[in-house]
């Protein structure tokens, strides 16, 4: 398997752009998350899907951030208006509902809003 | 609130030497510890994790101690490597309830392993 993927890898936008971070879990699994990492605040999930229905969405900063997961193979992060206190790095990670909690993070989105 | 305190927040080990990373929680209602290993411009990725029925879990050189009563586990890494220089995340989450898999995160420590 691939792996989760994630695209783009490196987004350099200015404040007031929309901004559509894109993922793709990896074939079989249940559950989705997004996470942001910077340096002041570590990792925080932002939401997790099961089974394409958002169960939690306590971390999303704002409603400049919505997440949406239209099917099994395919989620969008996206931040409208950015602004530069949204850089940072956006994981998606995938598990498998099977017993095991393992979380497989894609590579990651690095951000800049200029 | 942070439910899982990490320590510490950075590390310098010797080649060789041992590396002790350690996580305190409030939460009695974790059951799930893992720990995650992160290289640069990587996502984190599984390294060990452990469940309260046991109070060690080894897996080559990397050994997670727990303890319950104390609410504290901690990372040990054995004969340390340059190539263990990362971060580590530990983490934890509660009981295994319908469709909960919410992992409560420590801030992280990076480890630097000198040759």
């Amino acid at each position: 398997d691939a792996g989760v993927i994630q695209s783009p890898r490196h987004e350099v936008t200015e404040m007031g752009q929309e901004v559509t971070l894109r993922c793709k879990p990896i074939s079989g699994h249940d559950y989705l998350f997004w996470y942001r990492q910077t340096m002041m605040r570590g990792l925080e999930l932002l939401i997790y899907f099961n089974n394409n229905v958002p169960i939690d969405d306590s971390g999303m900063p704002e409603d400049r951030f919505s997440a949406k997961m239209p099917n099994a193979s395919f989620s969008t992060l996206k931040i409208q208006p950015s602004e530069p206190r949204d850089s940072a790095v956006y994981f998606c990670a995938s598990s498998y509902d099977g017993g095991e909690e393992t979380q497989y993070f894609g590579p990651g989105t690095r951000l800049l809003v200029l | 609130q942070q439910q899982v305190k990490q320590s510490p927040q950075s590390l310098i080990v010797q080649k060789g030497g041992i590396s002790i990373i350690n996580c305190a929680y409030e939460n009695t209602a974790f059951d799930y510890f893992p720990w995650y290993q992160q290289f640069p411009g990587k996502g984190p990725a599984l390294l060990i994790a452990i469940r309260p029925d046991v109070s060690e879990k080894k897996e080559g050189r990397f050994t997670i101690s727990f303890n319950k009563s104390a609410k504290q586990f901690s990372l040990h890494i054995m004969d340390s490597q340059p190539g263990d220089s990362a971060t580590y995340f530990c983490a934890a989450s509660p009981v295994n309830a319908g469709n909960n898999r919410k992992l409560i995160w420590g801030l992280g420590t990076s480890l630097a392993v000198n040759p």
